[in-house]
C-alpha cells in the first residue's frame, strides 16, 4: 500500500526516558513534516524537511530532534521525556509543487500516541 | 503569520440534513485553504483544497467549500449528511511563499455528530 506509515502506534514510557518515533512514506514525496496534536486536538507543526534539508523548525524544545536519513524517512527523537510531551504525533508528506518547490496538500500518517507517566 | 478560527467546536445534526462548518482565517499574505477530516483514532484525510480559480471547490464524500476573500472565510458544506460523516473536521491555511510556504496552520477543529 502506498501511504505514510509511523511506528510505533502507541508508546508508553516514563519521564526522563529517550524515545524515537519513525516515519516512512512510499509516495515519492520530497517534503515531510512532524505535527503534535495535544489533548484538546489542537494540531501544531513542529518540523519540516525538504529533500533531507530542514526548512521549518518551530519553537520546539531542543529535546526534540528530527532526523532524515533519506527523503522517504523522517524520524523524531525525544530526549528526557516530560509529562507535557504526552500527545499524538503525526507525520505527513507532500509532493513537489507544480512549479517546483513545495506543494500544498499534505498526506498524514495514522499517528503515534505517546503517553509519558 | 496565519491564524484559523473554527467558529463551532461541536455541530450536532440529524441524518440527511444539510450542514455547514464555519472557518475564518487571517493572514498578511495570500493563502491556500484546506479542509481535513479525522475519524476516531485515525490520521487526517484531505477533504478538499482551494489553491486558485473558482471559489467553489468540491471534495470527496459530497463535501464542498466556498472561498470568500472579502470575508476571509472558507466554510464547508454538505447538502445531506450520513451517519458515516461523524468525525472531527479541521480547517487549515498555508501562506503562499515566504517563510510560511508549506506550513499548515490548523483551526481548533469542529466535531460533527450525525444522529439517526
Amino acid at each position: 500500500d502506498t501511504a505514510v506509515s509511523q511506528t510505533p502506534k502507541y508508546l508508553v514510557t516514563q519521564m526522563g526516558n529517550d524515545k524515537s518515533i519513525k516515519c516512512e512514506q512510499n509516495l515519492g514525496h520530497d517534503t515531510m513534516y512532524w505535527y503534535k496534536q495535544d489533548s484538546k486536538k489542537f494540531l501544531k507543526i513542529m518540523f519540516s524537511y525538504n529533500n533531507k534539508e530542514l526548512i521549518i523548525n518551530e519553537t520546539v524544545p531542543n529535546r526534540f530532534s528530527p532526523k532524515s536519513p533519506d527523503k522517504a524517512h523522517l524520524n523524531l527523537h525525544i530526549n528526557s521525556l516530560e509529562l507535557g510531551d504526552s500527545a499524538v504525533y503525526f507525520c505527513a508528506s507532500s509532493p513537489p509543487g507544480l512549479a517546483g518547490g513545495i506543494a500544498y496538500e499534505q498526506y498524514f500518517g495514522p499517528g503515534t500516541r505517546l503517553t509519558v507517566t | 503569520a496565519q491564524s484559523v478560527t473554527q467558529l463551532d467546536s461541536q455541530v450536532p445534526v440529524f441524518e440527511e440534513a444539510p450542514v455547514e462548518l464555519r472557518c475564518n482565517y487571517s493572514s498578511s499574505v495570500s493563502v491556500y485553504l484546506f479542509w481535513y477530516v479525522q475519524y476516531p483514532n485515525q490520521g487526517l484525510q484531505l477533504l478538499l483544497k482551494y489553491l486558485s480559480g473558482s471559489t467553489l471547490v468540491k471534495g470527496i464524500n459530497g463535501f464542498e467549500a466556498e472561498f470568500n476573500k472579502s470575508q476571509t472565510s472558507f466554510h464547508l458544506r454538505k447538502p445531506s449528511v450520513h451517519i458515516s460523516d461523524t468525525a472531527e473536521y479541521f480547517c487549515a491555511v498555508s501562506g503562499r511563499g515566504g517563510t510560511s510556504y508549506g506550513k499548515l496552520t490548523f483551526g481548533q477543529g469542529t466535531i460533527l455528530t450525525v444522529h439517526p
